[in-house]
């Protein structure tokens, strides 16, 4: 059963700092990975997808990392702004479902 | 049509009555997933529905059973509700690589 925890489960930072959300999986056989931001009562918006065979993408302020072998991801969000106060999941996709972290939430103070 | 959309956005049930909760997928997704998401945790896997036939389950009772339709849409139905059934409920599409998540439907059983 794969297992998916997040570290920290919350974090308060001051505007402007770089931001490191780590995600770690127990089962390396995926398909891809996922980060997600979700807001209070919301449903998920998705940020980032990596493939199995990727080592990283990036979007904007986001880049996140995949190592497949380790079993680990890490999101970094760089010059971080109020608006990026949110819940961040990661979730692992093996041959038919999702399976999520319990989310880090972020807060951003101005 | 893009997203994904989820009806009602709010509801509130009595213990032991039934409640379907509707979903309209991407379109060109024909794959589509429901997750169960308890405050402050991550989602949990329910079901996964491919060309109208379920190809996936978590470990949810059968009084947790669903239906998707071809014109992309899809239904999640609970009998016989009970108190710890209170959740959002996250309805998610995908064309065989990420997924795309809805808005949710925050059910409360009472």
């Amino acid at each position: 059963k794969q297992e998916v925890t997040q570290i920290p489960a919350a974090l308060s930072v001051p505007e402007g700092e770089n931001l490191v959300l780590n995600c770690s999986f127990t089962d390396s056989a995926i398909y891809n990975l996922q980060w997600f931001r979700q807001d209070p009562g919301k449903g998920l918006t998705s940020l980032l997808l990596i493939q199995s065979s990727q080592r990283e993408q990036t979007s904007g302020r986001l880049n996140a990392s995949l190592d497949k072998s380790s079993g680990r991801s890490t999101l970094y969000i760089a010059a971080s702004q109020p608006g990026d106060s949110a819940t961040y999941l990661c979730a692992v996709r093996d041959d038919y479902k999702l399976s999520f972290g319990a989310g880090t939430t972020v807060t951003v103070r101005a | 049509e893009t997203g994904v959309t989820q009806s009602p956005t709010h509801l509130i049930k009595t213990r032991g009555q039934q409640v379907t909760l509707r979903c309209s997928s991407q379109s060109g997704h024909n794959t589509v997933s429901w997750y169960q998401q308890a405050l402050g945790q991550g989602p949990q896997f329910i079901f996964q529905y491919y060309r109208e036939e379920e190809n996936g389950r978590g470990n949810f009772p059968p009084r947790f059973s669903g239906l998707q339709f071809p014109n992309y849409s899809s239904e999640l139905n609970v009998n016989a509700l009970e108190l710890d059934d209170s959740a959002l409920y996250l309805c998610a599409s995908s064309a065989g690589g990420g997924y795309t998540f809805g808005s949710g439907t925050r059910l409360t059983v009472v």
